[in-house]
């Protein structure tokens, strides 16, 4: 089925380890990008790509790295985990940087840091 | 600085009534809005956008008003059912000047009383 696909859907952490969320689409789309959500608020943007190569920084990215070697693929790396990360993480890419329309998100990946 | 906002974070209806879920912006040179409908467990899901030329547009069942002498905008959800409780984010998709991002408001959760 076509869309995002975030694996782990589910992760607990300790505090000071590293790990990488992944995200995947098969879409062909340019555009990809992660957000966080924490309880009560909207979510905000950690890193956003706009193409293979090509990666910026969004509203929240201390304490994450992305790179986008192919099309397809955006991990997010949490490199070294602390518990102010312990929220939901929602991938999401689109066909153009000009209208979101097309823009589809991942179901999430819960994360806990203990 | 930027900033999108909701007037209130919930509201309950009954099954069949109109819903009118506001957003404040803060950005005025903000030319593209997205409404998204988030259930429980779930990413976010597109409903209808609207670009700043217009003041406003209609999909099914819902309709979306752009006053931009005020920066303000309205999702309407006509006979509201069960199935339209969630979360409703609005979304300021910045100008070209601002960068390639989605801000989000907080969201409203969306309570349908059968």
């Amino acid at each position: 089925n076509a869309g995002v696909t975030q694996t782990p859907k589910f992760q607990v952490l300790k505090t000071g380890q590293s790990m990488t969320l992944q995200c995947a689409q098969d879409m062909n789309h340019e555009y990809m990008s992660w957000y966080r959500q924490d309880p009560g608020m909207g979510l905000r943007l950690i890193h956003y790509s706009v193409g293979a190569g090509i990666t910026d920084q969004g509203e929240v990215p201390n304490g994450y790295n992305v790179s986008r070697s192919t099309t397809e693929d955006f991990p997010l790396r949490l490199l070294s985990a602390a518990p102010s990360q312990t929220s939901v993480y929602f991938c999401a890419s689109s066909y153009s940087t000009e209208t979101h329309y097309g823009y589809t998100f991942g179901s999430g990946t819960r994360l806990t840091v203990v | 600085g930027e900033s999108v906002g909701l007037h209130l974070p919930t509201l309950s209806v009954q099954e069949g009534d109109n819903s009118i879920i506001n957003c404040a912006y803060s950005n005025s040179a903000s030319d593209y809005f997205i409404w998204y409908k988030q259930e429980s467990g779930k990413g976010p899901q597109f409903i209808i956008d609207i670009r700043s030329n217009m003041d406003k547009r209609q999909g099914q069942r819902v309709t979306v008003l752009l006053n931009k002498t005020v920066k303000h905008l309205s999702l309407q959800i006509a006979a509201t059912q069960p199935g339209d409780s969630a979360v409703y984010f609005c979304a300021d998709w910045g100008s070209q000047t601002s960068g390639s991002r989605l801000t989000f408001g907080e969201g409203t959760q969306l309570t349908v009383n059968p």
